[in-house]
């Protein structure tokens, strides 16, 4: 299976420090994007990192992606407890475009 | 900005019942797919359609079919229901352009999402 094996499954951290997530696939991407889902809501489109790409930046959020490793991590600097959410990593082949998802880490933040 | 619009967002039906959801898809949107997420799970990919012909197909069971119409909404039939099949259907859609290019590679866009109940 493409799909990406996320890391943890679970995060619980106070607001105003950083939240950490991982992500693991297993075969050739062209990217790697990442997504978040509040409580039985639609899938939000956060970033999408490249190939050829080592890291991004958006707003709070920062993505790296190790090609090498066939890992990605998404950091959220400075949480608020509106971060509240589960975060979904998906990676489209590179031979069939097929998009997949991960399992997703489902965060929570205290204020 | 028009979004991806799923209906019913909610329906409760009986076992061995038949179920018919909608999407309608970002105007100019030529790719929508269907996926499937049960209680606490990752959404599974059911199948795709790109300008009206089936693109993908995923785990999706034969109880269900799914086309994609001239207007470019799609529809997910659903029949004989089973308890299992309760859980949210989203739609997702994006402009693919050319087969094989690199616009069909970026993000997608999801709708709300259907959620199905079977009692």
């Amino acid at each position: 299976s493409q799909q990406g094996e996320e890391d943890p499954q679970a995060l619980s951290i106070q607001e105003g420090e950083n939240a950490t997530m991982n992500c693991s696939y297993k075969t050739s991407i062209n990217n790697l994007q990442w997504y978040r889902q509040n409580s039985g809501r639609g899938l939000v489109h956060l970033i999408l990192i490249r190939s050829n790409e080592r890291e991004k930046h958006s707003g709070r959020l920062r993505v790296t992606l190790d090609t090498s490793k066939k890992s990605s991590s998404l950091l959220i600097t400075a949480s608020r407890a509106a971060d509240t959410a589960s975060y979904f990593c998906a990676t489209v082949r590179s031979n069939d475009y097929k998009l997949s998802f991960g399992a997703g880490t489902t965060v929570t933040v205290r204020a | 900005a028009a979004g991806v619009i799923q209906s019913p967002r909610h329906l409760i039906k009986e076992k061995r019942e038949t179920a018919t959801l909608k999407c309608y898809p970002i105007p100019r949107h030529d790719t929508v797919y269907w996926y499937q997420q049960g209680p606490g799970q990752d959404p599974q990919f059911l199948i795709s359609f790109y300008e009206k012909m089936q693109s993908d197909k995923g785990s999706i069971p034969d109880r269900f079919s799914a086309q994609q119409f001239s207007d470019y909404h799609s529809e997910l039939n659903m029949s004989s229901l089973e308890l299992g099949d309760s859980a949210l259907y989203f739609c997702a859609s994006r402009f693919q352009g050319k087969v094989g290019g690199t616009a069909n590679t970026g993000e997608l866009f999801f709708g709300e999402g259907s959620r199905l109940t079977v009692l």
